[in-house]
């Protein structure tokens, strides 16, 4: 079956530590977001990116870095830059970016140690 | 920017209706409809375009209002399966290549 796969389900982050998400999808999908969930704030783009070796800023991009160098892949860095990392992520992707569906995966819970 | 859903939680009894609007201080595109159950990854329901079109999807539908800038998401007689929480994403034009998304409302069916 088709999806998005998000790993680890559970990451632990030290002080001044970078730490990496895996977004991996076999969708064929162009386009590939990263979403920011904090409890009563909804969703929060941090980047997204329509074809590969391009992405763009989303609105709290500030502390994060992205690669797209695979269609298939669009892993995230939180570096030690983010102050406050602790937060779910989600990875989302659709047909191209736009007003089309969003398939999400089943995401990442970062703590900080 | 980011729309704004009401009420932010509600509960009810199986069978009850509700009622989830989303609403735009920006004139909007389309909107996109999503819920999300705990822990898990939101599910898309639909997408609403220009055009006050409806949608229908069993028994949850969604109405467009674009001279309100408001979208409505209805539940017809709850299941407990509708329980989670319900997000509205928005797209102010039609070649925007993001979504905004609404705070969440929160629905609870008790049975």
């Amino acid at each position: 079956d088709g999806g998005i796969t998000q790993s680890p389900k559970y990451l632990f982050r030290k002080e001044g530590q970078n730490v990496t998400l895996s977004c991996e999808q076999n969708l064929n999908h162009d386009a590939m977001y990263w979403y920011r969930q904090d409890p009563g704030q909804g969703l929060r783009l941090i980047y997204y990116s329509q074809i590969v070796n391009d992405f763009q800023k989303g609105d709290i991009a500030e502390g994060y870095s992205v690669s797209r160098e695979k269609k298939e892949s669009f892993p995230l860095t939180v570096t030690s830059a983010q102050k406050n990392p602790t937060a779910f992520y989600l990875c989302a992707s659709s047909i191209v970016a736009g007003n089309q569906p969003q398939h999400f995966g089943d995401g990442t819970r970062l703590s900080i140690l | 920017q980011q729309p704004v859903q009401s009420p932010q939680a509600v509960i009810l009894r199986e069978g009850e209706d509700a009622v989830i609007n989303c609403s735009s201080s920006k004139a909007l595109y389309s909107v996109h409809w999503y819920r999300q159950k705990h822990g898990e990854a939101p599910v898309f329901l639909m997408i609403l375009l220009k055009g006050g079109e409806q949608k229908g999807h069993e028994k949850i539908s969604a109405s467009f209002n674009e001279k309100k800038q408001q979208s409505s998401l209805y539940l017809t007689a709850s299941q407990l399966s509708y329980s989670g929480t319900y997000f509205c994403g928005t797209a102010i034009f039609q070649g925007a290549q993001k979504l905004v998304f609404g705070q969440g409302t929160r629905l609870t069916i008790n049975p």
